[in-house]
């Protein structure tokens, strides 16, 4: 069973604009949600977090909102930039258990 | 610098044979852990430690095994049981065993393994 979701598995958007990447989870005891971004060959990197009694995080370019009762959280990049295009996965966390991954979004900027 | 280091980054291993990836981390971190990744699955956990001479199984630990005798090292052994071994692997370190939550994890560069 998929705790974490991510349920566009890619997306496309123009240089300029804002890009909308989002999650969906179902554990109710996840209380940290991360969004970490990977290139081809590489380890993931850390963009950004939230903890559940935040409804927003900023971060530069970088926003991530989180919306609990509907177990729902997106990170916001804007302007998107041609060096945003990777793939980018939404994590979460419950206490002190491990991260749970989502199955990640290629995002693909076009300049 | 510190950081966490996997080797090597390519692995090519004949059906039947054992295999270890190493990765070890000079960042003073408690807590180590392992992903599996495969096109389209994400990341899933195969094992962590979250202190030395400890280790739980992940949701995927089958086939698998580590040792965690010492704070920066946590190799992983993926054995000849394990049914579809041909996958990108990932290494990651947090500062304590909270999952990471204050800073995340930071993860090694990985190590794609093939199974010939």
């Amino acid at each position: 069973d998929q705790q974490v979701k991510q349920n566009s598995p890619s997306l496309s958007v123009q240089e300029g604009r804002i890009s909308i990447l989002n999650c969906d989870y179902t554990n109710s005891m996840f209380d940290y949600f991360l969004w970490y971004k990977k290139y081809p060959a590489e380890g993931p990197t850390f963009l950004i977090s939230i903890s559940s009694i935040k409804d927003k995080n900023e971060d530069g370019r970088f926003t991530v909102f989180l919306n609990k009762s509907a177990k729902h959280l997106s990170l916001h990049i804007v302007p998107s930039q041609p060096g945003d295009s990777a793939v980018y996965f939404c994590a979460a966390s419950a206490g002190n258990t491990p991260l749970v991954f989502g199955k990640g979004t290629r995002l693909s900027v076009i300049a | 610098d510190g950081g966490i280091t996997q080797s090597p980054k390519y692995l090519f291993r004949k059906e039947g044979q054992n295999v270890t990836l190493s990765c070890e981390q000079n960042l003073n971190h408690d807590a180590m852990y392992w992903y599996r990744q495969d096109p389209g699955q994400g990341l899933r956990l195969i094992y962590y430690s979250q202190i030395v001479n400890d280790f739980q199984k992940g949701d995927i630990a089958e086939g698998y095994s580590v040792s965690r005798e010492k704070k920066e090292s946590f190799p992983l052994t993926v054995t000849s049981a394990q049914k579809n071994p041909t996958a990108f692997y990932l290494c990651a370190s947090s500062i304590d065993g909270q999952g990471g939550i204050f800073d995340g994890y930071t993860f090694g560069s990985g190590t794609r393994l093939t199974v010939v």
